[in-house]
C-alpha cells in the first residue's frame, strides 16, 4: 500500500470549513483513499473514501487531485466535536482488511 | 445494525500470563481485522481473517495469534504477556474489501 503524508496538527475555528490535506504520491491505479478519525482513544470512525472522483457524504467531502497524488478532506462546518486525529489511508482491494495507519493529523476545533 | 463489539473492554494481566480477546463483527461482515495501538507505535495491523482464513498478517511475533469462527466472530490470543503488550486492541470488520468499521477496543494493561 502507498505511503501517506499528513501535517501533524491543524487548527480550525468552529463553524468554518476544515481542510485536511494528504499526500500519497506513490498511489497506484487500483488503490483507494480512505479517511478515518479517532476521538480520544475510541475506535477509529470511517468517514469517506474514493478512487478518483470527488465524493461527498453526510460527514464530509473528499477531493482527489486529477493525478491522484494528493487529496483533501473537507469538513464543511467544523464543530468542537470534530476535534480528533484524522487518518488518511491508501489501500487496494488486494489488501482489503489491512489498513496502514500513519501518525495522522490532530485537528483542533476552537470556539 | 449493531456495531462491532469487543469484550472485555478492560483487562489487567500479569507478565507471563496469556489473554484472549473477543470481537463480534457487524452482521453480514466476513472480514475481521485486529490492530494494536500504543502511544509509541501508533496503530499497527496485527492480522485479518476472512471466512475463517487468515488473509493478511502484520509484523508481530508468534505470541500473537487469532482465529475466526464460522459465524465470523473472531478471537485473538496473546501468550506469555510482556509489559510492552499493554495497548488498546482494536477490531474492525468489513463486508468485502471496502470500508472498515471499528469496535471500541479492549484496553489491556500488563503489570
Amino acid at each position: 500500500d502507498a505511503k501517506t503524508t499528513q501535517p501533524t496538527s491543524m487548527d480550525c475555528a468552529e463553524g468554518r470549513a476544515a481542510n485536511l490535506p494528504c499526500n500519497h504520491s506513490t498511489i497506484s491505479g487500483n488503490e483507494y483513499v480512505y479517511w478515518y478519525r479517532q476521538i480520544h482513544s475510541q475506535g477509529p470512525q470511517y468517514i469517506i473514501h474514493g478512487l478518483k472522483n470527488n465524493e461527498t457524504n453526510e460527514m464530509a467531502s473528499l477531493i482527489i487531485t486529477e493525478d491522484r497524488k494528493s487529496s483533501t478532506l473537507i469538513l464543511p462546518h467544523a464543530t468542537l466535536r470534530d476535534t480528533a486525529v484524522y487518518y488518511c489511508i491508501v489501500r487496494g482491494y488486494t489488501n482489503a482488511g489491512k489498513s496502514t495507519f500513519g501518525d495522522g493529523t490532530t485537528l483542533t476545533v476552537k470556539p | 445494525k449493531a456495531g462491532v463489539t469487543q469484550t472485555p473492554r478492560y483487562l489487567i494481566k500479569t507478565r507471563g500470563q496469556q489473554v484472549t480477546l473477543s470481537c463480534s463483527p457487524i452482521s453480514g461482515h466476513r472480514s475481521v481485522s485486529w490492530y494494536q495501538q500504543t502511544p509509541g507505535q501508533g496503530l499497527q495491523f496485527l492480522f485479518e481473517y476472512f471466512s475463517e482464513t487468515q488473509r493478511n498478517k502484520g509484523n508481530f511475533p508468534g505470541r500473537f495469534s487469532g482465529r475466526q469462527f464460522s459465524n465470523s466472530r473472531s478471537e485473538m490470543n496473546v501468550s506469555t504477556l510482556e509489559l510492552g503488550d499493554s495497548a488498546l486492541y482494536l477490531c474492525a470488520s468489513s463486508e468485502r474489501w471496502d470500508e472498515q468499521y471499528f469496535g471500541p477496543g479492549t484496553r489491556l494493561t500488563v503489570t
